[in-house]
């Protein structure tokens, strides 16, 4: 079936630093996958939709400078944390949608704590 | 605008009882229907989806069946184990908008 691979998987980053976490589908192409955020027993937010070759278009009240998205090819998206601070700490999870089952496949997602 | 509605947990059972997760939905179109899990520290995964009216899905044990008549896609299975014990998100997508939309999230424990 469709795979996913989120990287890394955990990260301990320093106040004021960048963080880049990648998102691969491995045995399909990706047009469009979504970066999601989650908090402690909380569901998933979505944060941004990335197209590839083109910009991403981020839901309402998600910072756009700070999470930058690209989707430079057909199965690689990334997310870069610009900056992070404490309150970035989260769980970060991509997915993409895969038309063979016409779902959404996830990664296994990205624990990020900022110190 | 479409929205999923689940049962709010935690939802505690015994090993082998038997288990229900309600979920309701509101769409304007005709979504596919979803159940995903997600164990702690990982990201989710599909556990049995529908994609039309009277669909069942099953996998593993689970199943749920998409009724249209009462906007509901519930999840039951049988006799649960221990090793059921996660967090099961019940979503929606309808491909008109690209978007898949999750409920809160059920919180499932299943003593031994």
């Amino acid at each position: 079936g469709a795979v996913v691979s989120q990287h890394p998987s955990r990260v301990i980053c320093k106040s004021g630093t960048s963080v880049k976490i990648e998102c691969r589908s491995l045995d399909f192409q990706a047009t469009t996958m979504f970066w999601y955020r989650q908090f402690p027993k909380q569901s998933l937010m979505l944060m941004a939709t990335s197209n590839e070759g083109s910009k991403a278009t981020y839901e309402q009240g998600v910072e756009k400078d700070k999470f930058l998205i690209n989707h430079a090819s057909l199965t690689l998206s990334t997310l870069t944390v610009t900056s992070a601070h404490p309150e970035d700490s989260s769980f970060y999870i991509c997915s993409a949608r895969d038309t063979e089952i016409y779902g959404y496949t996830f990664g296994s997602g990205t624990r990020l704590t900022v110190v | 605008g479409d929205s999923v509605t689940q049962m709010e947990g935690p939802v505690t059972l015994s090993e082998e009882a038997f288990l229900t997760i309600n979920c309701t939905y509101t769409a304007t179109g005709y979504p596919s229907l979803f159940w995903y899990v997600q164990y702690p520290g990982e990201g989710l995964q599909l556990l049995l989806k529908a994609t039309k009216a009277d669909d069942k899905g099953s996998n593993k044990g689970f199943e749920a069946t998409y009724r249209k008549e009462t906007t509901s896609f519930h999840l039951e299975k049988g006799s649960v184990q221990v090793s059921d014990s996660a967090v099961y998100f019940c979503a929606l997508s309808d491909y008109r908008d690209d978007k898949i939309i999750f409920g809160k999230g059920t919180r499932l424990h299943i003593l031994p």
